[in-house]
């Protein structure tokens, strides 16, 4: 079955600093992964999605991420994090090897530190 | 771009009674939506899809008749809580996929709905 996992529950950084979250996915196949944000009083926001060709994807807001395969994972980094970052962001793979049913890891909080 | 707007985005009931949740997509028709459930601090977890003309089909372990979606046209889907009691309390979220609507392979969710049963 497939499953994603987030191992960090809270992060928290300095503004000004480097971001990694971590994501970590169970799937036979390619996956379809995205990375979301989500802020209070806010929908999720879709930070970025990768399908397939290039590892290394851009996304809004200074966001990238990369996909290993033989790692099993799709991180989420930021060289340098604004105190605006402070966000729920969540992890994603498509069920159905597309885009409609998602499973999400349990997220990652992050704050920010001025 | 594409909006998916959620109504109310509260709402306070006594137990016993029944709710309903409204999600539209405001620029773009959908003929698939999903429900998921939200509890504090928690994931997002998928209820069901919501297909418009044809029954919801719900996940593992999710009670159809607890809750009821109805997907009255492309662009609205509607989710009934009944007979709420305070372990139905969450927050709700729908979502819809862009790609009919040529907004790409992505899923685009509502701000949620807050519940709280007393």
């Amino acid at each position: 079955a497939q499953s994603v996992t987030q191992p960090d529950i809270h992060i928290t950084v300095s503004e000004g600093a480097s971001l990694e979250l971590r994501c970590n996915y169970s799937y036979g196949a390619t996956p379809y992964l995205f990375w979301y944000v989500q802020s209070p009083g806010q929908g999720l926001q879709l930070l970025l999605k990768y399908f397939s060709g290039d590892t290394l994807v851009q996304g809004i807001k200074g966001f990238e991420a990369e996909f290993k395969r033989s790692q099993s994972s799709f991180n989420l980094r930021k060289p340098s994090v604004h105190w605006s970052d402070a966000a729920e962001y969540f992890c994603a793979v498509g069920a159905a090897g597309g885009y409609n049913k998602l499973i999400f890891g349990a997220g990652t909080r992050l704050a920010v530190h001025p | 771009g594409a909006v998916v707007s959620q109504h109310p985005s509260r709402v306070i009931c006594k137990s016993g009674t029944s709710v309903k949740i409204e999600c539209r997509s405001l620029d773009f028709q959908a003929t698939t939506m999903f429900w998921y459930r939200q509890f504090p601090k928690q994931s997002l977890m998928l209820m069901a899809t919501s297909n418009e003309g044809s029954k919801a089909t719900y996940e593992q372990g999710v009670e159809k008749d607890k809750f009821l979606i109805n997907h009255a046209s492309l662009t609205l889907s509607t989710l009934t809580v009944t007979s709420a009691h305070p372990e139905d309390s969450s927050f709700y979220i729908c979502s819809a996929p862009g790609g009919l609507a040529g907004l790409g392979d992505t899923q685009y969710f509502g701000p949620g709905t807050r519940l709280t049963v007393l």
